[in-house]
């Protein structure tokens, strides 16, 4: 089944490093991929998306690259922030229209 | 322009009941999702209702049902509530266009069954 898994579960870095999460996906070649930020009690907010012909994606401090090889995606954040605390999740649209996957998950902590 | 609203909030309900959340997507967005989310499993896709209709439905046992709304709202019910079913429930909406379009969430409803 297509399948998709967030690395690490947490991972915590110190303000103005970068962060760098990872999404790995299995038995499916998705044609994109998009990240998502969720905050405690809150709904996922849509970050950003990349297309398979793409192969790096940016907007302000975020980062996305796409591995069609791999079957990977890196996420990452520069000159991180303590704002920038939350759990991120990978996804992407699978065989049947309409639906995503989801990873489980990285927590993310910044501390000062 | 409104966010995705989901009411209510939080809920407890008892084993054997049955409940009924809502969602208004945002104006103008045909396309309601229905996830569950929990600390073990992730999100899981429930169901995704397009004008009316039910276009995809997740693994889940016939309890699990939804409907939408000429006005796009939609609801989806549980019958039979087991413990097991006590999560965050989330809808998102989407407008109608290409499949890859991102999802748009509420912030969810929290079902605690005892």
């Amino acid at each position: 089944s297509q399948k998709i898994e967030q690395n690490s579960e947490a991972l915590n870095i110190q303000e103005g490093k970068t962060a760098t999460l990872t999404c790995n996906y299995t038995n499916y070649s998705p044609a994109y991929l998009q990240w998502y930020r969720q905050d405690p009690g809150r709904g996922p907010v849509f970050l950003l998306l990349i297309r398979e012909n793409e192969k790096e994606k940016r907007k302000e401090r975020l980062k996305v690259t796409f591995d069609t090889t791999l079957k990977q995606s890196l996420f990452h954040i520069t000159a991180s922030q303590p704002a920038d605390s939350a759990t991120y999740l990978c996804a992407f649209r699978g065989s049947t229209l309409g639906r995503l996957y989801f990873g489980r998950g990285t927590q993310l902590t910044v501390w000062p | 322009k409104a966010g995705v609203t989901q009411t209510p909030r939080y809920l407890i309900k008892t084993r054997g009941q049955q409940v009924t959340l809502s969602c208004s997507p945002i104006s103008g967005h045909r396309s309601v999702s229905w996830y569950q989310q929990t600390p073990g499993q992730g999100l899981q896709f429930l169901f995704e209702y397009f004008s009316e209709t039910q276009r995809n439905k997740g693994n889940f046992p016939g309890r699990f049902s939804g409907r939408q709304f000429s006005n796009s709202r939609s609801e989806m019910n549980v019958s039979t509530l087991e413990l097991g079913d006590s999560a965050l429930y989330l809808c998102a909406s989407r407008p109608q266009g290409t499949s890859h379009s991102p999802l748009h969430f509420g912030n969810g409803t929290r079902l605690t069954v005892t």
